[in-house]
């Protein structure tokens, strides 16, 4: 079974633009969640999608949005870019909830974009 | 909201010894605490978890035990191999069954083994 791809894997962009990163799920995956890795603030959960809905979300400005679509893809835009944006930004997909198995907790991460601010 | 302590930050050992890091949690409403390990230009990597109904869990070299009266849980590694050299996270959150609620991160533990 295919894991969690994201794309694309490293981006380069100029302070003040915006950018849009892509998250494909495991295959019958219906939950994708979205976390920021910097050396200084390590992981942060940035938020979560299921069903096409924003489930929860962590403390991040409104700069950072996403969508999830029907087929459980689901992107994450940063508008008006700042130096301090720049991070490694992780896609982890789970089952999602309404599911009574331990397996439902579980998340798996993909690779990450590496997006750099210049 | 959560907060997740984790020590060391960076642990040295040899080859065959073992290996242990702990976490310290603060929201008592957590009850899933997943423990992944990272390797240099990849995604965290999901190892092995526990809910807090369970107290020790084990996967060959790998156990985790958890204290939920001290909200603490921790990892260990038996008979260590080069291959385990990485960085590991624990995390923890409020999994209600409703659904995988953001994970609360620990620092992270650099994890190296000398042989």
């Amino acid at each position: 079974k295919a894991g969690v791809t994201q794309t694309p894997r490293y981006l380069i962009k100029t302070r003040g633009q915006q950018v849009t990163l892509s998250c494909s799920p495991i295959s019958g995956h219906r939950s994708v969640s979205w976390y920021q890795q910097t050396p200084g603030q390590g992981l942060q959960f940035l938020f979560e999608y299921f069903s096409e809905t924003q489930r929860n979300k962590g403390n991040f400005p409104g700069r950072f949005s996403g969508r999830q679509f029907s087929n459980s893809r689901s992107e994450m835009n940063v508008s008006t870019l700042e130096l301090g944006d720049s991070a490694l930004y992780l896609c982890a997909s789970s089952l999602g909830p309404g599911l009574a198995v331990y397996s439902s907790y579980e998340q798996y991460f993909g690779p990450g974009t590496r997006l750099t601010v210049t | 909201g959560e907060n997740v302590e984790q020590h060391p930050s960076t642990l040295s050992v040899q080859e065959g010894d073992s290996a242990v890091i702990k976490c310290t949690y603060s929201d008592s409403a957590s009850n899933y605490f997943p423990w992944y390990k990272q390797e240099l230009g990849k995604g965290p990597q999901l190892i092995i978890d526990i809910r807090s109904n369970v107290g020790e869990k084990k996967d060959q070299r790998i156990a985790v035990t958890l204290n939920k009266t001290a909200k603490h849980f921790s990892l260990h590694i038996t008979e260590t191999q080069p291959e385990d050299s990485a960085v590991y996270f624990c995390a923890a959150s409020p999994y209600s069954g409703g659904g995988a609620d953001g994970l609360t991160f620990g620092k992270g533990t650099h994890l190296i083994i000398q042989p």
